[in-house]
């Protein structure tokens, strides 16, 4: 069964850094690019950014580049998502989840991490 | 950046009933489309990929068809675990992009 678990809720001050974890088990984490997306209060889903962890060749949203990196350990399969300077408008749930690209088609994200709860207030 | 626009915004609808929900594309997918159910405190759930293609274990009251720029997720007979908040979201281009969402409720 393929899982994505995701490190627990933050609380954080504006200003501070913070990395987020989503550790995959039950697939070849090599092989499935991961990616993250922002839902902030109330709202809808945000595409941020994807990492393949086979090269970690990753692309981003021009809303969050600069903004975020994304990074993977393949090692311990787990992908993660950082903050060098948090902003009060960072506080979100953020997901990961898995997208499948063969050599010639890419596909949705078919399996979703359960989420991690940032809050970013002074 | 690909567009997407969701519509109707709020669909009110009685247990039973069909509820049609659309998605319009700013530029041509071909068929690079999902759809996604989220229920509150939920993570997202792929219901549709490739514009018209089931994933795994989602029941066949569930639909989808379109191509190009316009699509269409069909629910023939809503089911009270349906209300929920249907995405749907272009994976043709960089950077992925997805619509604003629509709000199935009970009408």
């Amino acid at each position: 069964e393929v899982q994505l678990v995701q490190s627990g809720a933050e609380v954080k001050k504006p200003g501070e850094s913070l990395k987020i974890s989503c550790k995959g088990s039950g697939y070849s984490f090599t092989s499935y690019w991961i990616g993250w997306v922002r839902q902030m209060p109330g709202k809808g889903l945000e595409w941020m950014g994807i990492i393949y962890p086979g090269d970690s060749n990753t692309r981003y949203s021009p809303s969050f580049q600069g903004q975020v990196t994304i990074s993977v350990d393949k090692s311990i399969s787990t992908a993660y998502l950082q903050w060098s300077s948090l902003k009060a408008s960072d506080a979100a749930i953020y997901y990961c989840a898995t997208r499948y690209c063969s050599s010639t088609n890419c596909y949705a994200f078919e399996n979703w991490g359960q989420g991690t709860l940032v809050t970013v207030s002074s | 950046e690909i567009v997407m626009t969701q519509s109707p915004a709020t669909l009110s609808v009685s247990p039973g009933e069909r509820a049609t929900l659309s998605c319009r594309a700013s530029q041509g997918l071909s068929s690079n489309l999902a759809w996604y159910q989220q229920k509150p405190g939920q993570a997202p759930r792929l219901l549709i990929s490739g514009a018209s293609t089931r994933a795994t274990g989602i029941p066949a009251r569930f639909s989808g068809s379109g191509s190009w720029t316009e699509f269409t997720l069909t629910i023939s007979s809503l089911q009270s675990e349906d209300f929920a908040v249907y995405y749907c979201q272009q994976y043709n281009n960089w950077p992925l992009t997805f619509g604003g969402g629509t709000k199935v409720e009970i009408k």
